[in-house]
């Protein structure tokens, strides 16, 4: 079946480094995205990956393993406006989006 | 700047009445938006996809003859929510593609927070 797992919450230090896991189980693959969604409103699109490796986008990067079913998201030199819900989502064979539950990440000063 | 508009940002109605929100690509042609519905501390879940001249397709367990959805051009989609409820209160967000949806990622309107008294 079709199955997209984050942690539900992490917490870390303004100015360090954090590293949002999601796996994955779905009906074919063609492509993981990130989106950050702040409190009350809509996602934004943060990083596509569709072939292995390391795509890096100023403090933010995605890394991607097909084999493992495997993705996570880089957030370099945290700042408090980083305060967000990070959301996974893979598009299928079928070009349908599944969304994981979203990892709620809280930045301390 | 936002290539998706979406209006009004939040609604609040009575029960039974009936809301329209309208979602807007913007300096784009979407023959193909999703509206999708969020209920505090859950994720998106896909209500319907919405293509221009033909009818929407809509996931299972959406109410078609509750939720309409009209694509009356290629930069409008709307939703209206007939005779809403209290249980119909929740984030509404529409989306659509830049490119073709099966090779862009979606660019999400500002969401529409309805609450139904």
């Amino acid at each position: 079946g079709q199955n997209i797992d984050q942690p539900t919450e992490m917490t870390a230090t303004e100015g360090a480094i954090v590293q949002i896991n999601c796996t994955y189980q779905t009906s074919g693959f063609n492509g993981l995205f990130w989106y950050q969604q702040h409190a009350g409103e809509a996602p934004t699109f943060l990083s596509y990956n569709v072939l292995d490796g390391l795509e890096e986008k100023g403090r933010f990067s995605s890394f991607l393993s097909r084999s493992k079913g495997y993705s996570y998201l880089l957030l370099k030199e945290l700042q408090m406006k980083d305060s967000a819900s990070y959301l996974c989502a893979v598009r299928e064979s079928n070009y349908q989006l599944i969304w994981g539950a979203g990892t709620k990440l809280i930045i301390k000063p | 700047g936002a290539v998706v508009s979406q209006h009004p940002s939040w609604v609040i109605c009575k029960s039974g009445t009936s809301v329209k929100i309208e979602c807007r690509s913007l300096d784009f042609q979407a023959t193909t938006m999703f509206w999708y519905r969020q209920f505090p501390k859950q994720s998106l879940m896909l209500m319907a996809t919405s293509n221009e001249g033909s009818k929407a397709t809509y996931e299972q367990g959406v109410e078609k003859d509750k939720f309409l959805i009209n694509h009356a051009s290629l930069t409008l989609s709307t939703l209206t929510v007939t005779s809403a409820h209290p249980e119909d209160s929740s984030f509404y967000i529409c989306s659509a593609a830049l490119g073709g949806f099966d090779s862009s990622p979606l660019h999400f309107g500002n969401g529409t927070r309805l609450t139904v008294t």
